[in-house]
């Protein structure tokens, strides 16, 4: 079963903030954050694991709540850059198997 | 050169047509995916092979089969296309390593079944 994101759609002015999140229904072990520009491939941005351990982007910060089987993502003071769709990936006891989220479209206007 | 690789990257073929999207890596990488998006319903999983010798179904397969040729090489293919099986398809590689790592996609196979 697909997790679920919310929002689906959110709109910003550069400079403001943004938070993305991604729950899901099983256990997990891991949450993976990808992006992707209109036309092009997703972009991985980060990994959380169960145990507090992430890897990825800089600039990106998440959030992995393993009780409650959810994610967030944070966006902070964004950038016209930072617009695209947000896909969560969860992966449950097979390690790389995921399961994506529907997408959180973001748009960041001037 | 990209390190993921899809071809052809756009095709229009005909209902009850046999095709076959090919996907090539030099990441050498042994973890490979097909996962096929449609608008609002995200990334599906369709196909994943962990190596040449491992292949799994994932969410979606009825109606697609892959073939694992090489390490670097995994192709899906359509027996009998079908409208409804018109979509963006995308392959993907990540590496083992410890457990856990990034996949890396390629750039999209637009198919759009008539």
């Amino acid at each position: 079963q697909q997790p679920v994101q919310s929002p689906q759609a959110v709109i910003l002015r550069e400079g403001e903030d943004a938070v993305i999140n991604c729950s899901s229904s099983k256990a997990l072990y891991s949450v993976h954050w990808y992006r992707q520009k209109h036309g092009e491939a997703p972009v991985f941005l980060m990994i959380l694991l169960k145990g507090g351990e992430q890897k990825g982007h800089e600039k990106i910060s998440a959030s992995f709540n393993e009780k409650k089987q959810q994610s967030s993502l944070y966006l902070t003071a964004s950038q016209l850059s930072y617009s695209g769709t947000y896909f969560c990936g969860t992966g449950g006891t097979s390690y790389g198997k995921l399961t994506f989220g529907q997408g959180t479209i973001l748009t960041v206007h001037p | 050169d990209a390190d993921v690789t899809q071809t052809p990257r756009n095709r229009i073929t005909k209902t009850g047509k046999r095709i076959m999207l090919e996907c090539s890596q030099t990441k050498g990488h042994d973890r490979m995916y097909w996962y096929r998006q449609d608008p609002g319903l995200g990334l599906r999983l369709i196909y994943y092979s962990f190596d040449v010798k491992d292949i799994n179904k994932g969410e979606i397969s009825d109606g697609y089969s892959v073939s694992r040729q090489a390490q670097a090489k995994f192709s899906l293919s359509l027996e009998s296309a079908i409208p409804n099986q018109t979509a963006l398809y995308f392959c993907a590689t990540s590496d083992p390593g410890t457990g856990e790592s990034e996949q890396y996609f390629g750039p999209g196979t637009r198919l759009t079944v008539t």
